[in-house]
């Protein structure tokens, strides 16, 4: 079945570390984001890419970095910059059917389950 | 600047009960998309339907409808009959010239 997959489902980590979220997709979507969803506040976009070895800042950048390597992959760097790195990590794709990042905007997206990092 | 207000922080209903979230939204593009997503326990959030500001037209797939009144800025999802399944965050969200999500509304149906 096509999705996406991140993982881990947790992760933990001491302050002051660098940690990576993976997500994978196998749905042949071109672009990808990074959303960041905190208690009682909507999504936040942290990073989105078209295409490979491309990508750009979201609303939430500050404190991340992305790579895009492959169109399947699209892992999220948080790093120790980043002041308030506990949160919930949602990943998602879209098919990009015109001019990016309009066309984005009205696709839907495809989430993963997402990834819940914990910095203590 | 885009805006997405749902107002209703938490809901909860009794099995069987019709139950409407509201979602008004705010913009200045001509041509936008709302959307809503619906996000379970597991957390991954799902895609309900989209709908293009050029159609007005209000929409029902089974238990769910949708009603949307460019008037008011507003797109409103009615659960008819609610179900226990239905208990989740609903999304509104909110494509123009970027991506906007509202705070979502915490449904929780109760036996």
């Amino acid at each position: 079945d096509g999705g996406i997959t991140q993982s881990p489902k947790y992760l933990f980590r001491k302050e002051g570390q660098n940690v990576t979220l993976s997500c994978e997709q196998n749905l042949n979507h071109d672009a990808m984001y990074w959303y960041r969803q905190d208690p009682g506040q909507g999504l936040r976009l942290i990073y989105y890419s078209q295409i490979v070895n491309d990508f750009q800042k979201g609303d939430i950048a500050e404190g991340y970095s992305v790579s895009r390597e492959k169109k399947e992959s699209f892992p999220l760097t948080v790093t120790s910059a980043q002041k308030n790195p506990t949160a919930f990590y949602l990943c998602a794709s879209s098919m990009s059917t015109g001019e990016f990042p309009a066309s984005s905007y009205n696709s839907p997206l495809h989430f993963g389950n997402g990834t819940r990092l914990t910095v203590t | 600047a885009q805006k997405v207000t749902q107002a209703q922080t938490e809901i909860s209903v009794v099995e069987k009960e019709d139950v409407t979230l509201d979602c008004v939204y705010e913009t200045r593009d001509t041509t936008y998309y709302l959307f809503w997503y619906k996000q379970p326990p597991s957390g991954e959030l799902v895609f309900l339907i989209r709908r293009n500001s050029f159609d007005e037209q209000n929409e029902i797939s089974g238990r769910y409808s949708w009603n949307f009144q460019k008037s008011t800025s507003s797109f409103n999802f009615t659960i008819t009959a609610s179900q226990v399944v239905d208990s989740a965050v609903y999304f509104c969200a909110l494509g123009g010239n970027k991506l906007t999500f509202g705070t979502g509304t915490q449904l929780k149906v109760e036996l």
